[in-house]
Parts: C-alpha cells; structure tokens; sequence
C-alpha cells in the first residue's frame, strides 16, 4: 500500500537532547510538509519542500531544522532551541500540481521532560 | 490565504445526513475550498475540494454559495465513524505557492447513536 510512515509514534526526551523525527513516503510525491499540532488546535506548517534538496521554512520554524536528500524521505530535527517541543507532529506529501490534497502520515507524539 | 470560521462543534444523529457550514467572506476569485477530517489522534484526511461549482465524491458533497463567501460540506448519511474534527481552508492554488495549507480550529463533530 502507498503511503506515508511517520515512526515512531511515541516519542520521549529530555530536555537539552535534539531528536530526529523520521517521515518516509513512498507515493513518489516531489512535496512533502511537517507540521506541528498541540492540544485543541489546528495545524501549524512548520516546513516544506517542494523538490530534493531544497526546502522553505512554515510559519514556525524557529528550533526545527529539516532535510531532503532524498525523494522519499524528510526527517524533521527538533532541537534544544526549541522552546516547547511537546507536541504532535504530523508529516504530508503531495504532489507538485497547485491544489493537489496533501496525504498525512498517523503523526509522532513527542514528550520532552 | 482568507480565513475561515466554523463553529467550533456540532452533533448529529447516526443515519442521517451532517451538513457542516464554513464562511469565508473574504475569499477571492482564485482561492479554492477545501476540507479535511481529523479524526483523533490520527493525520488528517482529504475530503473535498471545490472553486465554484459544487462538488461531490464517495464522502461528501460540497456546496458553495453563488458568491462565493461561505459553502456547506455535507456527509450524507453520518456514522459513527465520521466523528471527527472537520477544518475548512481556503486556498490559493498556483504553481509558486506551493500545496501548503493553514489549518484553522475547525469543527468537532460528534456522531450520536
């Protein structure tokens, strides 16, 4: 079945620590989104790319970095600098062709204590 | 991107047909509707999308007003399954602005038995 996996889907760290969030997709989709969610809200993009080794910062993007090396893959590196890390965190493909829906994976939970 | 208001819930009865409001008083011409579920603790899903026109698929239906400033999505016979978050976005569709979206509040829905 083509898709998106996000893993894991619990996630745990302390604070201080980096941790790297894994999306992978294999709908052979040039974009691909992060976006980040916390209790009773809506999306947030966080970044997204629109081709391999390029992408564009959301509108929060301050303490995240991302990477796109490859077609199938962009993982999502939160860092220290980001002050509330907690949240849900939810990966999208689509492809290129404006107004194209965005597929989503079942997202990560990260708690940072 | 216009901005949408929903109400913030809604409930209905299983069986019978959900009909979901959105306003977007201030969209222009080329911004199209689109909608997306949530259903908890997962990604979200693809529903609709529409400009004028009203549209429908195996989901829903879509209807927008002759001016464009608010539109209905319609789940035709609810199921418990369908209790979910519904967003309604409006967006512009063209080749540098990307498939991003902006996810607002949005509905929850509760499907009763």
């Amino acid at each position: 079945d083509g898709g998106i996996t996000q893993s894991p889907k619990y996630l745990f760290r302390k604070e201080g620590q980096n941790v790297t969030l894994s999306c992978e997709q294999n709908l052979n989709h040039d974009a691909m989104y992060w976006y980040r969610q916390d209790p009773g809200q809506g999306l947030r993009l966080i970044y997204y790319s629109q081709i391999v080794n390029d992408f564009q910062k959301g509108d929060i993007a301050e303490g995240y970095s991302v990477s796109r090396e490859k077609k199938e893959s962009f993982p999502l590196t939160v860092t220290s600098a980001q002050k509330n890390p907690t949240a849900f965190y939810l990966c999208a493909s689509s492809i290129s062709r404006g107004g194209s829906p965005l597929h989503f994976g079942n997202g990560t939970r990260l708690t940072v204590t | 991107d216009a901005k949408t208001t929903q109400p913030p819930s809604m409930d209905c009865a299983e069986g019978r047909a959900a009909n979901l409001p959105c306003n977007h008083s201030t969209i222009s011409g080329n911004e199209y509707v689109y909608w997306y579920r949530q259903i908890h603790s997962q990604g979200p899903q693809y529903i609709i999308h529409g400009l004028k026109n009203n549209e429908t698929n195996e989901m829903a239906s879509l209807i927008i007003t002759e001016d464009r400033k608010s539109s209905t999505l319609i789940l035709p016979h609810a199921t418990l399954r369908d209790t979910a978050v519904y967003y309604c976005i409006v967006r512009v569709v063209g080749a540098a602005a990307g498939n991003k979206l902006t996810f607002g509040g949005g509905t929850r829905v509760l499907v009763k038995p």
